[in-house]
């Protein structure tokens, strides 16, 4: 199958701090690439989707000054955590879409992030 | 809108045991159905799918049939074992591509020895 890989896989940083996460799709290129949070015990929340060379499209309460999304080429997108609160921690997980013909596609994950705000 | 809804957990079973999660969805059109699992310490792994009614995935001994009448998806395996203890996703798309899955809350299978 495709590798999707992020990048740190744990980081840890003060309050009032930006983190910035990678998300590389190594084998093939992805056009729309997805943000997903996952809170203990809770199921993935998409946060929004990524497409390359436009602005992402965020879901319903996510802050878009908070969670900045570039996608600047077709094999990287990036989730830079503004000014990171302890509220912010969280485990952060992308996923990229690899197009298999007109309309079909599949998802790759990566193995997520682990952000801890202190 | 679309919703994913699986059975709540943890499920705890014997090495061997019969497995069966159950998943239900709500969704307008026909979606995508798959299960996907997240080992300990690893990211989400695709482990089956169906795309149109009564389709059956399966993957390592794990199957799940599309049922539109009952909007059901569930995941069952004859005989369960210790390296399947993971957290088991229940997930679902509209059919068309660059559409995100919608997640269940993932179930956490244990299984013991």
């Amino acid at each position: 199958g495709a590798v999707v890989s992020q990048h740190p896989s744990r980081v840890i940083c003060k309050s009032g701090t930006s983190v910035k996460i990678e998300c590389r799709s190594l084998d093939f290129q992805a056009t729309t690439m997805f943000w997903y949070r996952q809170f203990p015990k809770k199921s993935l929340m998409l946060m929004a989707t990524s497409n390359e060379g436009s602005k992402a499209t965020y879901e319903q309460g996510v802050e878009k000054d908070k969670f900045l999304i570039n996608h600047a080429s077709l094999t990287l997108s990036t989730l830079t955590v503004t000014s990171a609160h302890p509220e912010d921690s969280s485990f952060y997980i992308c996923s990229a879409l690899k197009a298999q013909g007109y309309n079909t596609g599949e998802l790759f994950f990566g193995e997520g992030s682990r952000l801890t705000v202190l | 809108g679309n919703s994913v809804t699986q059975m709540e957990g943890p499920v705890t079973l014997s090495e061997e045991a019969f497995l069966t999660i159950n998943c239900t969805y709500t969704a307008t059109g026909y979606p995508s159905l798959f299960w996907y699992v997240q080992y300990p310490g690893e990211g989400l792994q695709l482990l089956l799918k169906a795309t149109k009614a009564d389709d059956k995935g399966s993957n390592k001994g794990f199957e799940a049939t599309y049922r539109k009448e009952t909007t059901s998806f569930h995941l069952e395996k004859g005989s369960v074992q210790v390296s399947d203890s993971a957290v088991y996703f229940c997930a679902l798309s509209d059919h068309q591509a660059g559409t995100a899955l919608i997640f269940g809350k993932g179930t956490t299978l244990s299984v013991s020895s």
